[in-house]
């Protein structure tokens, strides 16, 4: 079974800019939940997604947004970026009777 | 109360010795605590996990214990190798909750000397 992938690897933007990320689950797999991780803040909970709803968000500004499909497939939006956006964004995939959380590759989005 | 407190910083562990990273949690419900491995340029990936109804979980190398009324959990790997020097992450989550956030501890670097 093929993991979670996620696209692209890397971005580079620049202040202002905006910025998609994109998340596909693990077959079967109805719940992403994105993360932020960065050398000071560690990994930090952004949203999860079940169902095409989003079900919890955590707590960062309103420039970051994200979407599901109906295939469960995930994308998450930055806007106006900020040279703090700079960070590795992770997407995990879960199924909806299983504890587990399985994490992709990750997108390191540098902003300058 | 959300946060999950995580120790050593960094660990240094010679090969064929037991590494051992604790972590400490506030909230008492959270439900379910599992630890990932990250190498470098890769995504975590889940190592093992224990649910509080039970004090020990082990699979091959790695155990984790489990201690309720403390609310201190910890990861023991046994037989340390080279290829587990990476970045070791516990975790807490409030699965009867039904949602899938997970708050992470600060992380632990590990180096197993050969």
């Amino acid at each position: 079974k093929a993991g979670v992938t996620q696209t692209p690897r890397y971005l580079i933007k620049t202040r202002g800019q905006q910025v998609t990320l994109s998340c596909s689950p693990i077959s079967g797999h109805r719940s992403v939940s994105w993360y932020q991780q960065t050398p000071g803040q560690g990994l930090q909970f952004l949203f999860e997604y079940f169902s095409e709803t989003q079900r919890n968000k955590g707590n960062f500004p309103g420039r970051f947004s994200g979407r599901q499909f109906s295939n469960s497939r995930s994308e998450m939006n930055v806007s106006t970026l900020e040279l703090g956006d700079s960070a590795l964004y992770l997407c995990a995939s879960s199924h909806i009777t299983r504890d587990e959380q399985f994490f992709g590759p990750g997108t390191r989005l540098t902003v300058l | 109360q959300q946060q999950v407190k995580q120790s050593p910083q960094s660990l240094i562990v010679q090969k064929g010795g037991i590494s051992i990273i604790n972590c400490a949690y506030e909230n008492t419900a959270f439900d379910y605590f599992p630890w990932y491995q990250q190498f470098p340029g890769k995504g975590p990936a889940l190592l093992i996990a224990i649910r509080p109804d039970v004090s020990e979980k082990k699979e091959g190398r790695f155990t984790i214990s489990f201690n309720k009324s403390a609310k201190q959990f910890s990861l023991h790997i046994m037989d340390s190798q080279p290829g587990d020097s990476a970045t070791y992450f516990c975790a807490a989550s409030m699965k009867n909750t039904g949602f899938q956030k997970l708050v992470f501890g600060t992380g632990t670097r590990l180096l197993v000397s050969p």
